[in-house]
């Protein structure tokens, strides 16, 4: 249990264009979802929060406007990177969070996304 | 504020080798503390973790205390094999708060020579 997918898990696209990565909860109901980003050989960089039914807030430095969140369902949370360029070119990684009986927020990690903007 | 703080890598062991991966945090209140890995080319897997102090978190041979006296999580295993090559993560968060995002270390990249 508690599987969380991405999708692509790879793309490569022309600068300028815009991209859509996907998250989903396969087996559970998530009502927050983290997106990750990360650059070769470093940690992981938190860039926003999704709530489910509500704006996601973003961590500073994150551009809103340039990295869009949608949380529209509690198994899918979208991000698009827009007009993208090469420095956007990373791995992706999002999580989704459940609340078990335990009254713990347990997270689970998806595969990630390895963008590539040429 | 939160943080923590784990040995740079890389580090390079022959199979059987006897594994330690130091990991100190600063943190206020009752963190959990995780060790998470990354395979080449793939997300984050939870490895182990533990909720309280004392606690031995374990999975694959791997081995994780959780000291509050020396604020420490180090990541031990008796005999690394080839396929124990990834990156390895430790990091804390406040399980029982949903205003809690997990806090990472800068990752250490394993290496094991057959």
């Amino acid at each position: 249990g508690a599987v969380v997918s991405q999708h692509p898990s790879w793309v490569i696209c022309k600068s300028g264009t815009s991209v859509k990565i996907e998250c989903r909860s396969l087996d559970f109901q998530a009502t927050t979802m983290f997106w990750y980003r990360q650059f070769p050989k470093q940690s992981l960089m938190l860039m926003a929060t999704s709530n489910e039914g509500s704006k996601a807030t973003y961590e500073q430095g994150v551009e809103k406007d340039k990295f869009l969140i949608n949380h529209a369902s509690l198994t899918l949370s979208t991000l698009t990177v827009t007009s993208a360029h090469p420095e956007d070119s990373s791995f992706y990684i999002c999580s989704a969070r459940d609340r078990r009986t335990s009254g713990a927020y347990e997270q689970y990690f998806g595969p990630g996304t390895r963008l590539t903007v040429t | 504020g939160n943080s923590v703080t784990q040995m740079e890598g890389p580090v390079t062991l022959s199979e059987e080798a006897f594994l330690t991966i130091n990991c100190t945090y600063t943190a206020t209140g009752y963190p959990s503390l995780f060790w998470y890995v990354q395979y080449p080319g793939e997300g984050l897997q939870l490895l182990l973790k533990a909720t309280k102090a004392d606690d031995k978190g374990s999975n694959k041979g791997f081995e994780a205390t959780y000291r509050k006296e020396t604020t420490s999580f180090h990541l031990e295993k008796g005999s690394v094999q080839v396929s124990d090559s990834a990156v390895y993560f430790c990091a804390l968060s406040d399980l029982y708060s949903s205003a809690s995002k997990i806090i990472f270390g800068s990752g250490t990249r394993l290496s094991i020579r057959p």
